[in-house]
């Protein structure tokens, strides 16, 4: 079975600051992992996914994430938090068959202080 | 591109009624839909994925016959909620997979159900 753990349901950053979030997926075979951001009573929106290319992949708005297979993690980092960057962002994780389904964490809400 | 619409955005409905919500993808093909449900400040929980001309496949502990899921086109799914109660009251998203590229699923803005 695959599952995601997202590390801290909150994260306050300063504007200007790195903006780290955690990841930890567990599964037993490769995976494809995503990172999606949502803003208040709003759809999801992708902001970079890892489908076995590259470790060390760039998405929207200046976030990247790096695929540890030995750590099992796919953290999410911005170097520059913006104001705009506040939002709940879900990391998940998808089999590589034909389901296409998505396990999402439980969230991570961050918050970013002016 | 890869735009997904759902209607309405929002809906009130009395207790003992149904609603039926619409997830369209726009500008693309989509054989493969998903319906999640998110309640307040946790995560989206996946109910049910549905196939273009077959019958919805339901997560575990998801009751398909008081949610009922239609995806009659390949651009169109619907779930309508049977016997509304109040702990129905969520926020419904809906995701599509687009039939020819990657592998990620592109969301709705999602449908606020609110039962009295």
């Amino acid at each position: 079975a695959q599952s995601v753990t997202q590390l801290g349901s909150h994260v306050s950053v300063s504007e200007g600051a790195l903006v780290l979030l955690r990841c930890n997926y567990s599964s037993s075979v490769p995976p494809y992992l995503f990172w999606y951001v949502q803003y208040p009573n709003q759809g999801l929106q992708l902001l970079l996914k890892y489908t076995s290319a590259a470790t060390l992949v760039k998405g929207i708005n200046g976030f990247e994430a790096e695929f540890k297979k030995s750590e099992t993690s796919f953290h999410l980092t911005k170097p520059s938090a913006h104001m705009s960057d506040a939002a709940e962002y879900f990391c998940a994780v998808s089999r590589m068959d034909s389901s296409y389904k998505l396990i999402f964490g439980s969230g991570t809400r961050l918050l970013v202080r002016p | 591109g890869a735009v997904v619409s759902q209607h309405p955005s929002w809906v009130i409905c009395k207790s003992g009624t149904s609603v039926k919500i619409e997830c369209r993808s726009l500008d693309f093909q989509a054989t493969t839909m998903f319906w999640y449900r998110q309640f307040p400040k946790q995560s989206l929980m996946l109910m049910a994925t549905s196939n273009e001309g077959s019958k919805a496949t339901y997560e575990q502990g998801v009751e398909k016959d008081k949610f009922l899921i239609n995806h009659a086109s390949l651009t169109l799914s619907t779930l309508t909620v049977t016997s509304a109660h109040p702990e129905d009251s969520s926020f419904y998203i809906c995701s599509a997979k687009a039939d020819t590229g990657p592998y990620e699923q592109y969301f709705g803005p999602g449908t606020r159900l609110t039962v009295t």
